[in-house]
């Protein structure tokens, strides 16, 4: 599967702060996901936008999709300590495979 | 809905000997699994993708003999790492897609299984 870019690859912020992460991918989606992961768990799903849309919220989740220059960002805002994990996007084609980006290591300090 | 497990959570096992890793999807009928694998501090890495009742599609550059990849069930697949090697260590991630969710490409992760090879 391709790998997309990340960027920051680590992210360090105070509790209350915004978080904005980047993720660029290769080939034309069906969707594109966003994951975190807690270290050396599971993936947790946070929010899906599909080709079509532009921006997303979810709580204090925003995902925003630019199908034209391959990229998505995900801002977390008013951060908390539990949010503090790994981040990750996976843009999703039509056959169904997630490939997903190389993540950004968020630390929440409190 | 929708819950994913796998067994064993961590593996330890000697090299040259064989593990056998289970996915099994709980409350929901799973047509398609996907195997990753994430070496630490690093992304998933799709590894192959099976459907049931088929033989699994691997990505390129993965060595279908030594990923043996059984999906006999709606309910279950198997990941077998033959002849493990310390190389092989890492996070082994399965996913599962259900026929209810055939259109919305949602799938749902396992919490990972932890293979150390000595």
């Amino acid at each position: 599967s391709q790998q997309g870019e990340e960027d920051p690859q680590a992210l360090s912020i105070q509790e209350g702060e915004n978080a904005t992460m980047n993720c660029s991918y290769k080939t034309s989606i069906n969707n594109l996901q966003w994951y975190r992961q807690n270290s050396g768990r599971g993936l947790v799903h946070l929010i899906l936008i599909r080709s079509n849309e532009r921006e997303k919220h979810s709580g204090r989740l925003r995902v925003t999709l630019d199908t034209s220059k391959k990229s998505s960002s995900l801002l977390i805002t008013a951060s908390r300590a539990a949010d503090t994990a790994s981040y990750f996007c996976a843009s999703v084609s039509n056959d169904y495979k997630l490939s997903f980006g190389a993540g950004t290591t968020v630390t929440v300090r409190a | 809905g929708a819950v994913v497990s796998q067994h064993p959570s961590w593996v330890i096992c000697k090299s040259g000997t064989s593990v056998k890793i289970e996915c099994r999807s709980l409350d929901f009928q799973a047509t398609t699994m996907f195997w990753y694998r994430q070496f630490p501090k690093q992304s998933l890495m799709l590894m192959a993708t099976s459907n049931e009742g088929s033989k699994a599609t691997y990505e390129q550059g993965v060595e279908k003999d030594k990923f043996l990849i059984n999906h006999a069930s709606l309910t279950l697949s198997t990941l077998t790492v033959t002849s493990a090697h310390p190389e092989d260590s890492s996070f082994y991630i399965c996913s599962a897609r259900g026929a209810q969710t055939l259109n919305s490409y949602e799938q749902y992760f396992g919490p990972g299984t932890r293979l150390t090879v000595t």
